[in-house]
């Protein structure tokens, strides 16, 4: 039963233009959600949360939507960089217990 | 501030045999998680621990286990090795484990052969 979805399992964009990355959830009892960064032969690396109270969340060039009745919360990174390039993971939690989506690679193109 | 230290990196076991691998969470921190990264599944929740009392339990057998010592420091055992138990471990450490960011360590990639 996966509750927390990534559907689309790569994604490649240009240098400089917007790089969206999307999670579906089933569960409502989720109460946030996060997004990790993960490189390979590392642990993955926090992004951004969002609580579920709120739609937006906006960090830097990083911005989390969450769109509750839909049960869908997407991330958006403008502009890209190649360094930018990893694996996303989309988690959705409560009470330390985190369920992580299977990850999105991202690659961006110079 | 150091991060979070997972030990050993590396490990390579025999079907059968069991293992122990070791996290330090981060000062301060009270909550230790443990999640198994496999190749193809996203990370999937093993084990939340919290001032020294397991809070939250994946669906994993009970051939996993863990605890949490007084200094917040945890373990995580598997006895009676598995291939499908080769998979990169990881644990998380949050100041309460609610609301908060989770701190990754960079796993102990664990081999059965």
């Amino acid at each position: 039963d996966q509750q927390v979805k990534q559907n689309s399992p790569s994604l490649s964009v240009q240098e400089g233009r917007i790089s969206i990355l999307n999670c579906d959830y089933t569960n409502s009892m989720f109460d946030y959600f996060l997004w990790y960064k993960k490189y390979p032969a590392e642990g993955p690396t926090f992004l951004i949360s969002i609580s579920s109270i709120k739609d937006k969340n906006e960090d830097g060039r990083f911005t989390v939507f969450l769109n509750k009745s839909a049960k869908h919360l997407s991330l958006h990174i403008v502009p890209s960089q190649p360094g930018d390039s990893a694996v996303y993971f989309c988690a959705a939690g409560n009470t330390g217990k985190l369920i992580f989506g299977q990850g999105t690679t991202l690659q961006v193109k110079p | 501030k150091a991060g979070v230290t997972q030990t050993p990196r590396y490990l390579i076991k025999t079907r059968g045999q069991q293992v122990t691998l070791s996290c330090s969470p981060i000062s301060g921190h009270r909550s230790v998680s443990w999640y198994q990264q496999t190749p193809g599944q996203g990370l999937q929740f093993l084990f939340e621990y919290f001032s020294e009392t397991q809070r939250n339990k994946g669906n994993f057998p009970g051939r996993f286990s863990g605890r949490q010592f007084s200094n917040s420091r945890s373990e995580m055992n598997v006895s009676t090795l598995e291939l499908g138990d080769s998979a990169l471990y990881l644990c998380a450490s949050s100041l309460e484990g609610s609301y908060t960011e989770a701190f990754f360590g960079q796993g102990t990639r664990l081999t059965v052969v």
